[in-house]
């Protein structure tokens, strides 16, 4: 069984620009979750999605972030515009309802 | 507000040791559990997890202790090998306003195994 993918690993942008974050679930989970950890600190929620639907958005900062998941399949969350507070390392996991997470290796943003 | 905390940023142990690392959580309506591993440049990976209608679950080497009481969670790695070295969260599963589970972490735990 694949196991939870994001693209890309890494990103170095500067302030302003944008960046898209991807996501692909393992194959049959309807929950995804995008969470962030910020050096040193708790990793926390932003976002759950049951299938398609934004079940629970409350942890998103601001407007500048943006999540959707096409068909219920993979998920994009794109920061525009990026701020030097946005560097951190971005976190998408799946399961099954009642399961644990699974995770995937994370894409380490660093805005400069 | 709520959260998830954990009483010790670092643990350092020999080799062969018994590890322990603690976790206290303030979210009465949580009912599971869950301790996940990350090793540098990886994602947390599950590594045992607890409902709330148990005080103790058993795994490979590891176990993990649930006192509802004082709202506190242990896990215990024994035989600590360097591989075991990387940085431990536990992590909540309360309900969230909105109806959804949303487990929620702590800030983690460094443990270092000195061979």
């Amino acid at each position: 069984e694949a196991g939870v993918t994001q693209f890309p690993s890494h990103s170095v942008i500067e302030k302003g620009q944008t960046v898209t974050l991807r996501c692909d679930p393992i194959s049959g989970h309807d929950n995804l979750y995008w969470y962030r950890r910020v050096m040193g600190k708790e990793i926390k929620f932003l976002l759950h999605f049951v299938k398609e639907s934004k079940q629970d958005e409350s942890g998103m900062p601001n407007n500048r972030f943006l999540a959707e998941r096409t068909g219920g399949t993979y998920s994009t969350l794109k920061v525009q515009p990026a701020e030097l507070e946005d560097s951190g390392v971005y976190f998408c996991a799946s399961r099954e309802m009642g399961s644990p997470l699974h995770f995937g290796n994370g894409t380490r943003l660093t805005v400069t | 507000g709520e959260s998830v905390g954990l009483h010790l940023p670092t643990l350092s142990v020999q080799e062969g040791d018994n590890s322990i690392i603690n976790c206290a959580y303030s979210n009465s309506a949580s009912d599971y559990f869950i301790w996940y591993k990350q090793e540098s440049g990886k994602g947390p990976q599950f590594i045992i997890d607890i409902r709330s209608n148990m005080d103790k679950r058993q795994g490979q080497r590891v176990t993990v202790l649930l006192n509802k009481t004082v709202k506190h969670l242990s896990l215990q790695i024994a035989a600590t090998q360097p591989g075991d070295s990387a940085v431990y969260f536990c992590a909540e599963n309360p309900r969230s306003s909105g109806g959804s589970y949303i487990p929620t972490f702590g800030r983690g735990t460094s443990l270092i195994v000195h061979p």
